[in-house]
């Protein structure tokens, strides 16, 4: 069974700023998909990244980038010049063929004006 | 292009009360997923289906859930009947293909139990 751990429950970043999410899986896989979903206050999920495990190239989506180390198990999610729309809660959850999405407890992100 | 659609978005029970609830995929994806989401948590996977079969059914509790795609589309999620510890968001999402692909979600609906 996968485990997810997101060790940051609450995070804080003023406006135009950079903040980092951290997450760490566990998985005996060697072939997977990792994601990050927002949530915001409207409830719905939505996705903001995705990674394959089999790329070494880090994935970017305009200002969101993560830092995926396979051999820690380690994707955190990087948002730079954060924005008010960025307020959310952000999941973590790696897939594997065969599994099920898992997601971690999530980090409540605050951006501040 | 559609997004996942769902409904009703909020609904209040008493507790031993029925309630069901559906959701609509994107068009064209096979998969489709039902979540619940108890508050301060991430989703948890109740159900998915290929198609209109089961996948995987393994954390649904059977004696008061139970769920059906007809027709390998829409697809309504029943509770009956429901207890205080149901309060939660169920999710509903699909992905086009079951394995690695994204998964894109619906607003979900929010059930209260009293």
């Amino acid at each position: 069974a996968q485990t997810v751990t997101q060790s940051q429950p609450e995070m804080s970043v003023q406006e135009a700023e950079t903040v980092t999410l951290s997450c760490t899986y566990d998985t005996s896989e060697s072939n997977y998909y990792l994601f990050w979903y927002k949530q915001p206050p409207s409830r719905q999920m939505i996705l903001v990244i995705r990674q394959e495990a089999y790329k070494q190239q880090n994935a970017t989506e305009n200002r969101f980038s993560v830092n995926f180390q396979k051999a820690a198990k380690s994707f955190s999610l990087k948002i730079s010049d954060s924005q008010l729309g960025d307020t959310a809660m952000y999941f973590c959850a790696p897939y594997t063929s065969g599994s099920r999405l898992t997601f971690g407890e999530g980090t409540q992100l605050t951006v501040n004006p | 292009e559609a997004g996942v659609a769902q409904s009703p978005r909020y609904k209040i029970i008493e507790k031993r009360q029925s309630v069901a609830f559906w959701c609509n995929p994107i068009s064209g994806h096979a998969t489709l997923y039902w979540y619940q989401q108890i508050l301060g948590q991430g989703p948890k996977l109740l159900i998915q289906f290929q198609n209109n079969g089961v996948v995987d059914d393994s954390q649904l509790p059977k004696d008061r859930f139970s769920a059906e795609r007809l027709k390998g589309v829409d697809s309504t999620l029943k509770i009956q009947p429901a207890k205080l510890e149901d309060s939660a968001v169920y999710l509903c999402a699909s992905s086009l293909e079951i394995g690695t692909d994204t998964q894109y979600f619906g607003p979900g609906t929010r059930l209260t139990v009293l």
